[in-house]
């Protein structure tokens, strides 16, 4: 089986852009989660999509967003940058049965933005 | 509010002996507990989880981790280090059936296997 994907690995921006993150998950799965991973911060929990509805939601500004569509993909949008999203953002996929709250987690490899 | 500690940000041991990653927690009810690893430039990947059951779980790569309840912690173990053990582990806490309870992960902590 296939493992995470996202798209694109790398991504340079200026303040004030916006951005879209892309991540396909395992076949079969239906929960995909978001991530912002900062040496300062560490790994915080963006938000939680589950048969295209958002099923958590972690403490960030509104400019930070997601969807999930019908095969399951996701896209994360992050509007109006600022210099402080810089951060390696991590999609993770699972079943998302039963609430997903004892699902191990499927994580890609990340997207490295970077905002100038 | 539940929460995750890793009170080590670097642990260094040497190639051969046993190694301990600590992790405590802090949650409302019976807790899911995992271990996750991060290899540089890569994502996350899985080693085990407590659910329920047998308090000692054992994982992927020889790694095994000790639920206490008492002590509310779920320390990351293994017999016999190995240099490719040196990665970044995570220890992330989630709470019981609660439509609001999101996965919590500690800040990390830095192991360093020394040949």
């Amino acid at each position: 089986k296939a493992g995470v994907t996202q798209t694109p690995r790398y991504l340079i921006k200026t303040r004030g852009q916006q951005v879209t993150l892309s991540c396909s998950p395992i076949s079969g799965h239906r929960s995909v989660s978001w991530y912002q991973q900062t040496p300062g911060q560490g790994l915080q929990f963006l938000f939680e999509y589950f048969s295209e509805t958002q099923r958590n939601k972690g403490n960030f500004p509104g400019r930070f967003s997601g969807r999930q569509f019908s095969n399951s993909r996701s896209e994360m949008n992050v509007s109006t940058l600022e210099l402080g999203d810089s951060a390696l953002y991590l999609c993770a996929s699972s079943l998302g049965l039963a609430g997903g709250y004892t699902d191990t987690q499927y994580f890609g490899p990340g997207t490295r933005l970077t905002v100038l | 509010a539940q929460s995750v500690a890793q009170p080590e940000d670097q642990v260094n041991v040497a190639e051969g002996n046993p190694l301990t990653v600590k992790c405590t927690y802090s949650v409302s009810g019976n807790p899911y507990l995992f271990w996750y690893v991060q290899y540089p430039n890569r994502g996350l990947q899985f080693l085990l989880k407590y659910i329920t059951g047998d308090n000692l779980v054992k994982g992927s790569y020889g790694f095994e981790a000790e639920f206490n309840k008492s002590q509310t912690s779920f320390h990351l173990k293994k017999p016999s280090a190995l240099v490719s053990d040196s990665a970044l582990y995570f220890c992330a806490v989630r709470g019981p059936l609660n439509r609001d309870d999101k996965i919590i992960f500690g800040k990390g902590t830095r192991l360093h296997i020394l040949p």
